[in-house]
């Protein structure tokens, strides 16, 4: 069965600053998740991928399969993005829709 | 607007009591899921549902259940067999095996 571990898992910023959240997975997997928790709770998917890299706006993505590894980047941070940020991966080498949730990142950007 | 919509945002019941959680979408997607998610933890599966008329017991389904009559509702019943329901539930639906949407979610305070 997979294990997910994040790191950190608090994380405090200046506005503007680079942002990166690491994602650390034991078993090989088809796709990885990253997801964001606002602090209401609603949470909305950000990224899936399976190699390489993705970018939206200014979040980006990176997954190395080899290593079990994926980060999430965030440039230029602003106080909006304050959120927990979750990373979830299938739970077998499997192709499966069951996830597993890492514990989450809790990132502040101040002004 | 296409979405999926839990109801209601904040639940109180009393111990012992059984509670349902509502959970529709209108997406069209095949896969339904409930998560659970405690101060500190990742989200943990409950029930899942990837076909109307069919479900799957999760990681912690002691205590739960749920049917799916509709391919659009998904409903939970938090019984008084859970030994510790207070805590935040999230709903998920998928099409297929791509990137699961989340509800709003439920904040249940047992009493």
């Amino acid at each position: 069965k997979n294990e997910v571990e994040q790191s950190p898992q608090n994380l405090t910023a200046q506005e503007g600053e680079f942002i990166t959240i690491n994602c650390s997975y034991s078993v090989g997997i088809s796709a990885l998740h990253w997801l964001q928790q606002h602090p209401g709770g609603g949470i909305v998917s950000l990224f899936m991928l399976s190699s390489g890299k993705k970018k939206h706006g200014r979040l980006i993505a990176t997954i190395n399969i080899q290593e079990k590894h994926s980060s999430l980047h965030i440039t230029a941070s602003h106080p909006r993005d304050s959120a927990v940020y979750i990373c979830a991966v299938p739970q077998t080498h499997l192709v499966t829709d069951k996830l597993i949730f890492g514990t989450g990142t809790r990132l502040q950007v101040f002004p | 607007d296409g979405g999926i919509t839990q109801s209601p945002k904040y639940l109180f019941r009393k111990e012992g009591q059984n509670v349902t959680l509502s959970c529709e979408q209108n997406l069209n997607h095949d896969a339904m899921y409930w998560y659970r998610q405690d101060p500190g933890q990742g989200l943990r599966l409950i029930y899942y549902s990837q076909i109307v008329n069919d479900f799957q017991k999760g990681d912690i389904a002691e205590g739960y259940s749920v049917s799916r009559e509709k391919k659009e509702s998904f409903p939970l019943t938090v019984t008084s067999a859970q030994k510790n329901p207070t805590a935040f539930y999230l709903c998920a639906s998928a099409l297929n095996r791509n990137e699961q949407f989340f509800g709003p979610g439920t904040r249940l305070t047992v009493l």
